[in-house]
């Protein structure tokens, strides 16, 4: 019963390099969104895809893209990482739309050196 | 767009003792969810509560819509019940705004 799965769970970068963030759930959901989560800010949304094939911006979107693969994946891309992409980021799935609970995975720890 | 402000921001309770966490949200919603974000980092939804009343153990939430305000009670608290407690709220199909947290510490 994984629910939401993401990976990695740590990963140091230096500035200018790229990665993906891969994020993957089993529940059936239709909706996925991608958070970070800084010391002392809570969690703001960065991108979220309402259903498969689509995507939209969030809060704080600048710096980052994504891929909604299929309608269990849905990958966050950082293309030339900055230490201010230094965070915690958090993946979450729900039920169609915004009025559904949402469920998290465990977390990607980045640190951008 | 939507403020949320939680109280207290840091809570230390002995083990067994009981708690109240409140989330104030300045405009109206249909959608406000309460999570727990354990020592390890996890998240884990614990109701989801636009209005009323639900309980879950040892773990209730109310919420008075009309007035803007959930609260979140926390009875015979437990080690296990130590971390952040995260409320979010939105209105219609618009992403979810999270407040600060309130940090707690359950102390055996």
């Amino acid at each position: 019963n994984a629910g939401v799965t993401q990976t990695p769970k740590f990963q140091v970068l230096k500035t200018g390099q790229s990665m993906t963030l891969q994020c993957a759930q089993d529940m059936n959901h239709n909706s996925m969104y991608w958070y970070r989560q800084d010391p002392g800010m809570g969690l703001r949304l960065i991108y979220y895809s309402a259903s498969e094939g689509t995507t939209d911006k969030g809060e704080v979107p600048n710096g980052y893209n994504v891929s909604r693969l299929n309608k269990r994946e849905f990958s966050l891309r950082l293309e030339s990482a900055a230490p201010s992409q230094t965070s915690v980021y958090f993946c979450a799935s729900s039920g169609t739309g915004f009025g559904q609970p949402q469920h998290f995975g465990d977390g990607t720890r980045l640190s951008i050196l | 767009g939507i403020q949320v402000e939680q109280s207290p921001p840091d809570l230390i309770l002995q083990e067994g003792a009981n708690s109240t966490l409140r989330c104030n949200f300045s405009d109206s919603v249909n959608n406000l969810q309460w999570f727990h974000q354990n020592p390890w980092g996890q998240l884990i939804n614990l109701f989801y509560i636009p209005s009323g009343t639900k309980q879950n153990g040892r773990l209730s939430a109310t919420t008075v819509a009309t007035e803007r305000y959930s609260l979140l009670y926390i009875s015979s608290s437990q080690t296990t019940d130590s971390g952040v407690y995260f409320c979010a709220v939105a209105f219609g199909n618009t992403p979810l705004v999270f407040g600060k947290g309130t940090r707690l510490s359950v102390i055996a």
